[in-house]
């Protein structure tokens, strides 16, 4: 099947500062690339949804200034976590769909971040 | 909210088969039926998905009820690492949305 990689998989900041997280569709074109948040033993929670060349729809709740999403290329999408707190820390995933809905959406290996 | 519901847990005998139920009772016409699956601290894994008709690969069997408002997942022999949490979601387009999942595990 289509690969999604993520980068880093994981990766420890600092309370204050910002940490960078990519999204690659490795064998084909995204044209829609999810982002996803997941706290242990819960289930994963969707942030925001991405469309090539347009700004990220972000879920009620989710803060944009903070968790800057860039879907800049059919192949890369990056989350930027702002000003990381420590409740910041979770495992954040992403998935990308190559097309039209139907087609299958594959998810990256996700990566856990850690604000200390 | 995911349109779907699930069992919290089920168990089943390694070399058997597993059946995993889902409901979506609210699924529009045009919402596929997704399955995946998550092993403890990795992205979700595609299994299989569908629109109306039964659907095979080499993973599992989709089977999904004529009016569409439930289906099942087949994993024809269950290994013991097919213990997982198991997804179910109804989507189209812009909204791919988790809920809690079946979390099955094959026991010996």
């Amino acid at each position: 099947g289509a690969v999604v990689s993520q980068h880093p998989s994981r990766v420890i900041c600092k309370s204050g500062t910002s940490v960078k997280i990519e999204c690659r569709s490795l064998d084909f074109q995204a044209t829609t690339m999810f982002w996803y948040r997941q706290f242990p033993k819960q289930s994963l929670m969707l942030m925001a949804t991405s469309n090539e060349g347009s700004k990220a729809t972000y879920e009620q709740g989710v803060e944009k200034d903070k968790f800057l999403i860039n879907h800049a290329s059919l192949t890369l999408s990056t989350l930027t976590v702002t000003s990381a707190h420590p409740e910041d820390s979770s495992f954040y995933i992403c998935s990308a769909r190559e097309g039209d809905s139907g087609n299958t959406i594959y998810f990256g290996e996700g990566s856990w971040l850690t604000v200390v | 909210d995911a349109k779907t519901t699930q069992p919290p847990s089920m168990d089943c005998a390694e070399g058997r088969a597993a059946n995993l139920p889902c409901n979506h009772s609210t699924i529009s016409g045009n919402e596929y039926v997704y399955w995946y699956r998550q092993i403890h601290s990795q992205g979700p894994q595609y299994i299989i998905h569908g629109l109306k008709n039964n659907e095979t690969n080499e993973m599992a069997s989709l089977i999904i009820t004529e009016d569409r408002k439930s289906s099942t997942l087949i994993l024809p022999h269950a290994t013991l690492r097919d213990t997982a949490v198991y997804y179910c979601i109804a989507y189209n387009n812009n909204d791919m949305r988790f809920g809690a999942g079946t979390r099955l595990t094959v026991k010996p």
